[in-house]
């Protein structure tokens, strides 16, 4: 099964920052990788497909990067709503989700 | 307005079963793959498996296989996930989505709002 490892678990930032979260897949997964959003007691919202793809309705200041094994997600000035858990997940070969970051707001 | 609409919270015990389900409107129920995705407390999402609703083709994950049914009754529009014996290691919330596919790539663009189980004696 193809693992994904996300880092950081967990950051703290301020409003205006640029933020960067990674995943790195065990094995290549060309760009078969999305990036959703939770928010705590909610379902996760989908981002970014297709590694860079934006998703109809999300804010611009998020895009992703990223093919074969290493993958980015950037939030390019950091909002209040933006407070939330982010996930990465492959689709290459069945569905893995990263383990989480937290993001928090200072 | 595109939806996915889960059914309401359970409390079981070890042993009971369970079905809930997840009610699409607003698009081709059939036309579309449906998942299920497990979340335990404080956890991560895991995904537990996809139904067809157009002819009930059904993918596992290794992980859940044998240990939970998806089913579909798409003259209503609902998919299905079912237990014949709860754990108390059962006790998560249950998300359906949409798959959504175009040009090779695939994604879960709409969510249900998650049904929380929970099993204790």
């Amino acid at each position: 099964a193809i693992q994904m490892t996300q880092s950081p678990s967990s950051l703290s930032a301020s409003v205006g920052d640029r933020v960067t979260i990674t995943c790195r897949a065990s094995q290549g997964i060309r760009n078969d990788l999305g990036w959703y959003q939770q928010k705590p007691g909610k379902a996760p919202k989908l981002l970014i497909f297709g590694a860079s793809s934006l998703q109809s309705g999300v804010p611009s200041r998020f895009s992703g990067s990223g093919s074969g094994r290493d993958f980015t997600l950037t939030i390019s000035s950091l909002q209040p709503e933006d407070s939330a858990t982010y996930y990465c997940l492959q689709d290459y070969n069945s569905y893995t989700f990263g383990q989480g970051t937290k993001l928090e707001i200072k | 307005e595109v939806q996915l609409v889960q059914s309401r919270a359970e409390v079981k015990k070890p042993g009971e079963s369970l079905k809930i389900s997840c009610k699409g409107s607003g698009y081709s129920f059939t036309s579309y793959w449906i998942a299920w995705v497990r979340q335990m407390p404080g956890k991560g999402p895991e995904w537990m498996g996809n139904i067809y609703p157009g002819d009930s083709d059904t993918r596992y994950s290794p992980s859940f296989q044998g240990q939970v049914t998806l089913s579909v009754d798409k003259s209503i529009s609902t998919a299905y996930l079912q237990w014949s014996g709860l754990r108390a290691s059962d006790t998560a919330m249950y998300y359906c989505a949409r798959r959504d596919t175009s040009n090779f790539l695939e994604w879960f663009d709409v969510w249900g709002q998650g049904t929380l189980v929970t099993v204790s004696s």
